[in-house]
C-alpha cells in the first residue's frame, strides 16, 4: 500500500523569507502524481503545485517549486518569497495513475511572521 | 461556472439518524470522489467513481454508501450515524483526457458532527 509522510507538523518563515516543506512516500509503482494542496481556514483545499513521476524536470508555478527525488521517493516544496497568505496547512498527495485516487499526508502547518 | 457543489455545509446529526451529503458538479467530470478529514489529519478516501453507474470503495468505506446515476451528482449515504463518522467531508472531481492526469477539483466540503 502506498503511504505518504509528511514529518514536520508546523513550520515557521519570515514574510520575504524562503521555506521548504518536506514530503516522503513510498509505493512501487513506476508512474504515479504527485501534488501539493493548500488549505487555508477557509477549509478550501486548493491546488498548488504537480510533478508527473516520469518527468526530470522539478515542476514550478512562480514562487512555489518542487525538488523531486524519485529514488529517494523525496518530495519536497519550497515557497520563495514567502507571503503573509501563504499562511495554511499544506498537504502532500500521491496519485495512482491507474485508480486516479489520492493518498494524502497529515498536512504541515505553515506560519508565516510578518 | 460552480464547479463542485457540496450540500449542506454544516449538520448535525444524533446517533442513528441517517443523512445524504450532497455533491454536484458541472464540468461534465466523469471522475469523482469522497473524503474524510479528521481533526489534524490529512484525507482518506471513502468511495469513488470512474463514471455513472460505476463505483468503488476507498480506504474507509464502512458505514457509507454511494450512487452515481448521472455524470453531474454523487451523493453519499450515511445509513446509522456514529460518533466516528464525525469530520469533514469533501468531494472532489476531475477529468480524463487520455494520457494527461488532470487533478483532483475539490468541493468546500461539508462538516458533520454526530451527537
Amino acid at each position: 500500500a502506498q503511504t505518504v509522510t509528511q514529518s514536520q507538523p508546523e513550520m515557521s518563515v519570515q514574510e520575504a523569507e524562503t521555506v521548504t516543506l518536506s514530503c516522503t512516500y513510498d509505493t512501487s509503482e513506476s508512474d504515479y502524481y504527485l501534488f501539493w494542496y493548500k488549505q487555508p481556514p477557509s477549509r478550501q483545499m486548493i491546488l498548488v503545485i504537480r510533478q508527473e513521476a516520469y518527468k526530470q524536470q522539478n515542476a514550478t508555478e512562480n514562487r512555489f517549486s518542487v525538488n523531486f527525488q524519485k529514488a529517494a521517493k523525496s518530495f519536497s516544496l519550497k515557497i520563495s518569497d514567502s507571503q503573509l497568505g501563504d499562511a495554511a496547512m499544506y498537504f502532500c498527495a500521491w496519485g495512482d495513475s491507474g485508480t486516479y485516487k489520492y493518498i494524502f499526508g497529515t498536512g504541515t502547518r505553515l506560519k508565516v511572521l510578518a | 461556472n460552480a464547479g463542485v457543489t457540496q450540500t449542506p455545509k454544516f449538520r448535525i446529526l444524533k446517533i442513528g439518524q441517517s443523512m445524504t451529503l450532497q455533491c454536484t458538479q458541472d464540468m461534465n467530470h466523469n471522475y469523482m470522489y469522497w473524503y474524510r478529514q479528521d481533526p489534524g489529519m490529512g484525507l482518506k478516501l471513502i468511495y469513488y467513481s470512474v463514471g455513472a453507474g460505476i463505483t468503488d470503495k476507498g480506504e474507509v468505506p464502512n458505514g457509507y454508501n454511494v450512487s452515481r446515476s448521472t455524470t453531474e451528482d454523487f451523493p453519499l449515504r450515511l445509513e446509522l450515524a456514529a460518533p466516528s463518522q464525525t469530520s469533514v467531508y469533501f468531494c472532489a472531481s476531475r477529468r480524463e483526457t487520455g494520457t494527461t492526469r488532470q487533478p483532483q477539483h475539490f468541493g468546500d466540503g461539508t462538516r458533520l458532527s454526530i451527537l
